[in-house]
């Protein structure tokens, strides 16, 4: 199957600093890249969608300057927290679609963010 | 309004014995993807099956068999003759054709706890 990866694997940074996720689909054009967020023991949560070479699409309640989405390639989209506080502490996964087969998504391993 | 239902929230077995997990889904497009993705303790998504909704066909893959009904809206998952290595968080989605086309929307997860 295709393989998407995430960089970093976990992270932990301090209050108020900014910080990156990468999600990049290595063997496969993706025109289409989700972003999700988990809580400890809960499901995930769709944040946005994002779209190669268009602003990307926040489900309700997230907000887009708190999560800035890039997809600026076909087989890269970064998510970064700006300003990270404790509550933004949670595993975020990333997935990937081809064009116009959006019902099969490849899942990259996740990240797990901190923030002290 | 929730969209997947996984009512279940721990089911704890012994090893061998069988376990089903329950998804019941909601939805008023004809056409739509079912989903079941396991979680083990390191996060990282396994796609286990996806099933649309004009296969009816119950599948067996191994030790997993699935009972896709339309009639009851449900899509469950059975594991045989369960191992130590099936203890994990399984999750129930559905991808909806005509509102939301490609996000998926995920039940509340089961946790599967298999002891020896």
């Amino acid at each position: 199957g295709a393989v998407v990866s995430q960089h970093p694997s976990r992270v932990i940074c301090k209050s108020g600093t900014s910080v990156k996720i990468e999600c990049r689909s290595l063997d496969f054009q993706a025109t289409t890249m989700f972003w999700y967020r988990q809580f400890p023991k809960k499901s995930l949560m769709l944040m946005a969608t994002s779209n190669e070479g268009s602003k990307a699409t926040y489900e309700q309640g997230v907000e887009k300057d708190k999560f800035l989405i890039n997809h600026a390639s076909l087989t890269l989209s970064t998510l970064t927290v700006t300003s990270a506080h404790p509550e933004d502490s949670s595993f975020y996964i990333c997935s990937a679609t081809r064009r116009l087969v959006p019902e099969t998504q490849y899942f990259g391993p996740g990240t797990r963010l901190l923030v002290l | 309004a929730q969209k997947v239902t996984q009512a279940q929230t721990e089911i704890s077995v012994v090893e061998k014995e069988d376990v089903t997990l329950d998804c019941v889904y909601e939805t008023r497009d004809t056409t739509y993807y079912l989903f079941w993705y396991k979680q083990p303790p390191s996060g990282e998504l396994v796609f286990l099956i996806r099933r649309n909704s004009f296969d009816e066909q119950n599948e067996i893959s191994g030790r997993y068999s699935w009972n896709f009904q339309k009639s009851t809206s449900s899509f469950n998952f059975t594991i045989t003759a369960s191992q130590v290595v099936d203890s994990a968080v399984y999750f129930c989605a559905l991808i909806m054709t005509t509102d939301s086309w490609g996000k998926l929307q995920f039940g509340a997860g089961t946790q599967v706890v298999v002891t020896p």
